[in-house]
């Protein structure tokens, strides 16, 4: 079966780093996305990694290794307002996204 | 960049009314769109894969004849829950796939619309 991996809560201090993992088991693949969900709102697109290395984008960055089903999302210089949860997206053989069940980020002052 | 709006935010009806729920890409067009459901502190569940000018492709355990979906146009698909029960309170998000600054087709999601049945 396909399966994506990510702890389901972290907690982490303002302006801190704070590295959120994900593993996945899918179908092939033709991608890995991360998103960001803020309580009761939709989710908004972070970012895009296909080929192993890392992405950086700001203050978030995102790393792939493909050979070993593993993904990170690391932000930095924490606020208060990265308080969310972040999901782990697989795009599968078939195009289909498998989703993580999310890891809710806490950010304590 | 891209924006999917999706109407209404929030909603409230009584058992046994079926209630509609829009989504729309406002800037580009969208030959296919998303659906889900978002129990709370749940991932997103997909509902539903909606076909512009054809039928929609429901995932496994998701009742085609209670959750009505039309896709008119490339940028209109909506999403109807008819006969609505308690159970069927939830958080229903509305995606579709655009190209994206790096390249890869993004879902970019409407910003949900929360429907309590009383």
């Amino acid at each position: 079966g396909q399966n994506i991996d990510q702890p389901t809560e972290m907690t982490a201090t303002e302006g801190a780093i704070v590295q959120i993992n994900c593993t996945y088991q899918t179908s092939g693949f033709n991608g890995l996305f991360w998103y960001q969900q803020h309580a009761g709102e939709a989710p908004t697109f972070l970012s895009y990694n296909v080929l192993d290395g890392l992405e950086e984008k700001g203050r978030f960055s995102s790393f792939l290794s493909r050979s070993k089903g593993y993904s990170y999302l690391l932000l930095k210089e924490l606020q208060m307002k990265d308080s969310a949860s972040y999901l782990c997206a697989v795009l599968d053989s078939n195009y289909q996204l498998i989703w993580g069940a999310g890891t809710k980020l806490i950010i304590k002052p | 960049g891209a924006v999917v709006s999706q109407h209404p935010s929030w909603v409230i009806c009584k058992s046994g009314t079926s209630v509609k729920i829009e989504c729309r890409s406002l800037d580009f067009q969208a030959t296919t769109m998303f659906w889900y459901r978002q129990f709370p502190k749940q991932s997103l569940m997909l509902m539903a894969t909606s076909n512009e000018g054809s039928k929609a492709t429901y995932e496994q355990g998701v009742e085609k004849d209670k959750f009505l979906i039309n896709h008119a146009s490339l940028t209109l698909s909506t999403l109807t829950v008819t006969s609505a029960h308690p159970e069927d309170s939830s958080f229903y998000i509305c995606s579709a796939r655009n190209q994206g600054d790096s390249g890869a087709n993004v879902l970019t999601f409407g910003a949900g619309s929360r429907l309590t049945v009383l």
